[in-house]
């Protein structure tokens, strides 16, 4: 079973570039998130996806975007890559309300 | 808001030694509570769960965590710990009913030989 894959794993940018994270689950899940993680903060929500054609946003959304392209896949943009959105990059999905969020293993996102 | 709080952002124990981490979360109603690990490089796991019933949850890889609503807290144990154990565990709070999660700073576990 893949789960939730995420691409890149590793991607480096300059400042001002832009780029799109890609998320897809395989679970038939209705949920799907994006958070980032940064040391000693744990793991912020950027956006997420309650079901398929809504978004909204999470705790740390300014800087982003988001598409959930359909149930499947949910993708997240950085327009204008800052050296503040250097981070690991998780996606998450969920079947519903009352489970438990799964897990991509990351991407790993340095702006320079 | 809801909120959780890991006191301890590093622990070292010793291999066998018993293991106990903290979690203490605030929220208004009954949350859902769960524990995440992670290896380094990896993704989240998920060690155990809490939506009801009984307060004591038994997890994989040996886990077990308490329930204790008049503390406000969900404090994950181990018996005896292996040196596969080390890595960062997460304690996450969702409210009942909706669907993001609150996740706590982690508490990174460091296991000496």
């Amino acid at each position: 079973n893949a789960g939730v894959t995420q691409t890149p794993k590793f991607q480096v940018l300059k400042t001002g570039q832009s780029m799109t994270l890609q998320c897809a689950q395989d679970m038939n899940h209705n949920s799907m998130y994006w958070y980032r993680q940064d040391p000693g903060m744990g793991l912020r929500l950027i956006y997420y996806s309650a079901s398929e054609g809504t978004t909204d946003k999470g705790e740390v959304p300014n800087g982003y975007n988001v598409s959930r392209l359909n149930k499947r896949e949910f993708s997240l943009r950085l327009e204008s890559a800052a050296p503040s959105q250097t981070s690991v990059y998780f996606c998450a999905s969920k079947r519903g309300e009352n489970t438990e969020a799964f897990f991509g293993q990351g991407t790993r996102l340095t702006v320079v | 808001a809801q909120s959780v709080t890991q006191p301890d952002i590093h622990i070292t124990v010793s291999e066998g030694a018993s293991l106990e981490l903290r979690c203490n979360y605030s929220y208004g109603a009954t949350p859902y509570l769960f524990w995440y690990v992670q290896s380094p490089g990896q993704g989240l796991q998920l060690l155990l769960k809490y939506f009801s019933g009984d307060t004591l949850v038994q997890g994989i890889k040996g886990f077990e965590a308490e329930f204790k609503r008049s503390q406000s807290s969900f404090n994950l144990r181990k018996p005896s710990v292996h040196w596969s154990d080390a890595a960062e565990y997460f304690c996450a709070v969702g409210p009942g009913g909706a669907q993001k999660l609150v996740f706590g700073q982690g508490t990174r576990l460091t296991i000496n030989p």
